[in-house]
């Protein structure tokens, strides 16, 4: 059972434009949320968080939002740039057991010129 | 500064064959983690340890799987017998345990079982 869905598996968007993708749980206990990015050839890197008594958290480019009643989270990247260009997880964590973070599958993308 | 060190970096075997995947983490920091990463299931936590103990192996596909971790700054993830299924990408991460603190990973181990 796949606790953290990440349904778009790719997604293309122009440079300049504003890249949005999504995450969906189910697990009600999951209250800490993460992004991370991850390039060809190299291990994922953190990329931005949330925790569940917010439901934005902005850095730079980056924005993530939470709607906790629909257990959904989306990462917003403004403007898109051709070096965002990557796999995107989505992570989720609770507090019962905060090291173990449950990731999704995962969306690819692609910001072309 | 030193990330966290896996190798080999890319592994091709035979099914039947043993496989170890080592992994170093970053120095200070005392947890944990191996995933593996496929096309239909993401990234999957397989186990981790928090001070060399292991807390949390319910991830490990099967009895074929086995990790240790004798110190600080060394884990192995052991295959065997490796089946042609277990090829994927597998990741070493490792955090200062605090609760919530991010995860450092490795460049990962490309295995291919024949």
């Amino acid at each position: 059972d796949q606790q953290v869905k990440q349904n778009s598996p790719s997604l293309s968007v122009q440079e300049g434009r504003i890249s949005i993708l999504n995450c969906d749980y189910t697990n009600s206990m999951f209250d800490y949320f993460l992004w991370y990015k991850k390039y060809p050839a190299e291990g994922p890197t953190f990329l931005i968080s949330i925790s569940s008594i917010k439901d934005k958290n902005e850095d730079g480019r980056f924005t993530v939002f939470l709607n906790k009643s629909a257990k959904h989270l989306s990462l917003h990247i403004v403007p898109s740039q051709p070096g965002d260009s990557a796999v995107y997880f989505c992570a989720a964590s609770a507090s019962t057991d905060t090291d173990k973070l449950i990731f999704g599958t995962g969306t690819r993308l692609q910001v072309f010129p | 500064d030193a990330g966290v060190i896996q190798s080999p970096r890319h592994e091709v075997t035979e099914m039947g064959q043993e496989v170890t995947l080592r992994c170093k983490p970053i120095s200070g920091h005392n947890s944990l983690f191996w995933y593996r990463q496929t096309m239909m299931r993401g990234l999957e936590l397989l186990i981790y340890f928090n001070n060399n103990v292991p807390i949390d192996d319910s991830g490990m596909p099967e009895d074929r799987f086995s990790a240790k971790m004798p110190n600080a700054s060394f884990s192995t993830l052991k295959i065997q017998p490796s089946e042609p299924r277990d090829s994927a990408v597998y990741f070493c991460a490792s955090s200062f345990y605090r609760g919530g603190e991010t995860q450092y990973f490795g460049p990962g181990t490309r295995l291919l079982v024949l």
